[in-house]
């Protein structure tokens, strides 16, 4: 059954270091989310990504925040600059071909700032 | 701010018993919802979709959705420990296809 995978699964880091997070989405998806829960707390809405650009972004999901489709398979998030209050897991998730249809959530990376 | 609220529990049931998880959603545009399970650590697991006011069963478990009062349940029947997880409650608004997440309920099954 086609998954959503993540790289890495854990991925400690010094305050102020950039960090990449990668994800493959189900091969035949179109729509592209990152999603991420600190500890404890629900989970957030980050950004939305189709057709090769940004559909959506949250509050959250600032300048420090960009996403990309480098290649036409993986997904990645990039924060230019961690905070500490980035830690948290970070989950990726596609869906199909139409907006609204259920999103597939990967392992997700546990980011940790210090 | 849309909001989607859960009672975050813990719901406690005895194994075999019927676990009700309730959730109320504030978007009067919603259109899709959806409930994930998750285990401590891990990511959120599927469970149901549903898109129209009414029931929708698949195995144990069954969706209801009332969109004049907003609202959404999971019934589980025949509740096993191994259903023991957090319930998520999440709703989209098909514009951008974000999910709006509620707290979530911890269910806890005791044998």
């Amino acid at each position: 059954e086609p998954e959503v995978t993540q790289t890495p699964s854990h991925q400690v880091t010094q305050m102020g270091q950039e960090v990449i997070l990668r994800c493959v989405p189900i091969s035949n998806h179109l729509y592209f989310y990152w999603y991420r829960q600190i500890l404890g707390q629900k989970v957030e809405f980050l950004v939305s990504f189709y057709n090769n650009e940004i559909s959506e972004k949250s509050e959250i999901f600032d300048d420090q925040f960009s996403v990309e489709r480098p290649d036409g398979s993986n997904f990645t998030l990039k924060i230019r600059s961690t905070k500490l209050e980035d830690s948290a897991m970070y989950f990726c998730a596609s869906s199909g071909r139409l907006v609204g249809e259920t999103q597939y959530f990967g392992p997700g990376t546990r980011l940790l700032v210090l | 701010q849309k909001e989607v609220e859960q009672n975050s529990g813990p719901l406690s049931v005895p194994e075999g018993a019927i676990a009700s998880l309730n959730c109320t959603y504030s978007d009067r545009g919603s259109q899709s919802f959806f409930w994930y399970r998750q285990y401590s650590g891990k990511s959120p697991e599927l469970i149901m979709s549903i898109y129209s006011n009414g029931d929708k069963e698949d195995g144990r478990f069954t969706a209801q959705l009332n969109k004049a009062s907003q609202y959404v349940s999971l019934l589980i029947r025949d509740s096993q420990p191994s259903d023991s997880a957090t319930y998520l409650c999440a709703v989209s608004d098909n514009q951008g296809g974000k999910l709006i997440f509620g707290q979530g309920t911890e269910l806890s099954v005791k044998p």
